[in-house]
């Protein structure tokens, strides 16, 4: 199936802890996002990568570092992840100028740090 | 900046109509439109570029007023499907690979 594939879905760890969110997409897409959803329900942008190369960096802390190995796959990982960092994080893409065309996000990766 | 929308909630009769409204105090080049059922990912809409157009989809359409950098979401004879939250997100150039989202309208749809 073309999609946005996250994984995992349900993350659970301990504070203090190092984790990775993967994230891998088929639609040919130039361009691959990181959004957190809050409790609120506020998404909001962390990341944007077109074709490998880091477009945009919402002032996330430096604990968040993205990796784009290629095209296809943005990944997340996180250094000594503390409380406020519990979301659900999602992936998404989009074709470059992407006129008539939106956003396609991941299932979402729900984090929970205690 | 962020774009506001509202009402943050409403609920309705199956049959009834809803308009959700989005306003950005920055220009715009697009408005996107999002639905989001609870435990998934926000599903695509619609899009509407800078020139004020109207789209539709089945019995959802929408407007871009440029001059107001406002866009509404209309949802005529709803149906229990359409409950969710929705959110508009802005782009203020092409290919500005950078989509804000509002805070989000929850509409419930009730029998």
């Amino acid at each position: 199936d073309t999609a946005v594939s996250q994984t995992p879905k349900y993350l659970v760890t301990q504070m203090g802890n190092d984790k990775s969110i993967k994230c891998e997409q088929n639609l040919g897409h130039d361009t691959m996002y990181w959004y957190k959803q809050d409790s609120k329900k506020f998404l909001k942008i962390m990341f944007s990568y077109n074709n490998k190369e880091l477009i945009i960096n919402e002032t996330v802390p430096n604990r968040f570092s993205p990796k784009s190995p290629d095209k296809a796959h943005l990944n997340l990982h996180i250094n000594s992840l503390e409380l406020g960092d519990s979301a659900v994080y999602f992936c998404a893409s989009s074709p470059l100028g992407q006129g008539t065309v939106g956003y396609t996000f991941g299932s979402g990766t729900r984090l929970t740090v205690v | 900046q962020q774009p506001v929308q509202s009402p943050q909630a409403v609920i309705l009769r199956e049959g009834e109509d809803a308009v959700i409204n989005c306003s950005s105090s920055k220009a715009l080049y697009s408005v996107h439109w999002y639905r989001q059922k609870h435990g998934e990912a926000p599903v695509f809409l619609m899009i509407l570029l800078k020139g004020g157009e109207q789209k539709g989809h089945e019995k959802i359409s929408a407007s871009f007023n440029e001059k107001k950098q406002q866009s509404s979401l209309y949802l005529t004879a709803s149906q229990l499907s359409y409950s969710g939250t929705y959110f508009c997100g802005t782009e203020k150039g092409r290919g500005a690979q950078k989509l804000v989202f509002g805070q989000g309208t929850r509409l419930t749809i009730n029998p």
